[in-house]
């Protein structure tokens, strides 16, 4: 069966300071992958998604990159947080065409 | 442009309440796929059921069901018998088949269910 790993599950960082959330997914080949934020506002706003290695797309420009360096592996950076990073992170996968997104356990971030 | 609405913020019952969480969906495609996911205090997004824009049949699992009506592009969802372990956001999402490999969320509604 499938499983997606994130973590960390919480994390405080300073103002400025780099960051790099990781994802992965084990038992499927060639995932869509995906990042979404969710601020103290509830609503899920999606970041990047890729449909391959080295695939990325940006829905929202900002100070955060990702990178799918491996087939299963996504990973959210920062070169300096802003105070506005702070949030909780959501990585996700699908199969492809119209198949359900699964979630990770997210990450909590709070930029101080 | 494909749009997700779910106009209720916050509802609150009382235990044993039915209680019905409303979905109004916008897209151009013709084929699309609906969605629902939980999302309980603890913070993980619970997938619960998909829907092809071909199948309008309703959908019942256990107390949950769902309503879909492509005449008012709507996408209901009705817990019966609610209980506390129900409290949580409920989100209602759509893909279709433009291109575009991104699922479009609504902005949740929490639920409160209270004893």
């Amino acid at each position: 069966s499938q499983t997606i790993h994130q973590w960390p599950a919480t994390l405080v960082q300073p103002v400025g300071s780099p960051l790099s959330l990781e994802c992965t997914v084990e038992g499927t080949s060639n995932p869509n992958l995906y990042w979404y934020r969710q601020a103290a506002g509830r609503g899920l706003q999606l970041l990047f998604y890729s449909v391959g290695i080295g695939q990325i797309s940006s829905e929202v420009p900002q100070n955060l990159s990702a990178s799918r360096p491996q087939d299963r592996q996504f990973i959210l950076s920062s070169k300096k947080l802003l105070l506005s990073d702070s949030g909780f992170y959501l990585c996700a996968w699908r199969a492809g065409g119209n198949s359900p997104l699964h979630f990770g356990n997210g990450t909590r971030l709070t930029v101080t | 442009a494909q749009k997700v609405t779910q106009a209720q913020t916050e509802i609150s019952v009382v235990e044993k309440e039915d209680v019905t969480l409303d979905c109004v969906y916008e897209t151009r495609d013709t084929t699309y796929y609906l969605f629902w996911y939980k999302q309980p205090p603890s913070g993980e997004l619970v997938f619960l059921i998909r829907r092809n824009s071909f199948d309008e049949q309703n959908e019942i699992s256990g107390r949950y069901s769902w309503n879909f009506q492509k005449s008012t592009s709507s996408f209901n969802f009705t817990i019966t018998a609610s209980q506390v372990v129900d409290s949580a956001v409920y989100f209602c999402a759509l893909s279709g088949l433009g291109g575009s490999e991104k699922l479009v969320f609504g902005k949740g509604t929490k639920l409160t269910v209270n004893p």
